[in-house]
């Protein structure tokens, strides 16, 4: 199983749709995660944190399930740009141990 | 403020070629990183260094070395390129080891 997991889509949704992903990770000692946001060719971009007690942020909202290992983050009323990658990034203590996703392409469409 | 900046952008090199990818950041920040990302692999760790003057092997480091010139610089050296390390190379810069991280526009290398 891999350190961190993400269904790497496309999810293509429309325009003010609520779309939900998803991030498992298989060590139960790992300690901080984080959603990124990558654009096109460009680099990655800290989205938002994720604690124990979940992150909400605008229309972002972050949760975390460590009884099932995974993060979801969910993106009420979708717009235009929000297409990008989003990478899920676990943190298990230790610079050595940042492992981040292969990320999730999310493509809003008018 | 310009945050983490990267030399170069683009990069084309012959195999067994030599080449340095430079790294700064002015945001006064301890730790510094060197990813590269390959499609459907995700980004992995090359290189880090925790403070000035201490360097450490990521997930990837075999054909890298790198140099933590000051706070400010971390380089990325590739003596002999190989094919297999056509990538992007991004930097990256925290205030700490655990915690949100800056990185740099990427550096495109593509060796043939």
């Amino acid at each position: 199983r891999k350190e961190v997991e993400q269904d790497p889509g496309p999810f293509n949704v429309p325009e003010g749709a609520t779309v939900a992903f998803n991030c498992t990770y298989s060590n139960s000692a790992s300690q901080s995660f984080f959603w990124y946001r990558q654009d096109c060719r460009k680099e990655p971009k800290l989205l938002m944190s994720v604690y124990s007690s979940g992150n909400e942020d605008g229309r972002f909202t972050a949760q975390l399930n460590r009884a099932s290992q995974y993060i979801s983050l969910l993106i009420r009323d979708s717009k235009l740009s929000d297409s990008a990658t989003y990478l899920c990034v676990v943190n298990i203590g230790g610079y050595q141990k940042v492992t981040f996703g292969i990320g999730t392409k999310l493509q809003v469409i008018p | 403020n310009a945050g983490v900046t990267q030399t170069p952008k683009f990069q084309v090199l012959k195999t067994g070629q030599s080449m340095t990818l430079q790294c700064a950041q002015d945001m006064n920040h301890n730790s510094m990183y060197w990813y590269r990302q390959d499609p459907g692999m995700g980004l992995r760790l090359i290189y880090y260094s925790a403070s000035e003057g201490t360097t450490d092997k990521g997930e990837v480091p075999n054909g890298y070395n790198v140099s933590r010139l000051n706070k400010r610089e971390f380089s990325l050296r590739l003596e002999s390129a190989a094919p297999s390390q056509t990538s992007v190379y991004f930097c990256a810069s925290s205030e700490q080891g655990i915690g949100e991280q800056y990185f740099g526009p990427g550096t495109r290398l593509t060796v043939t």
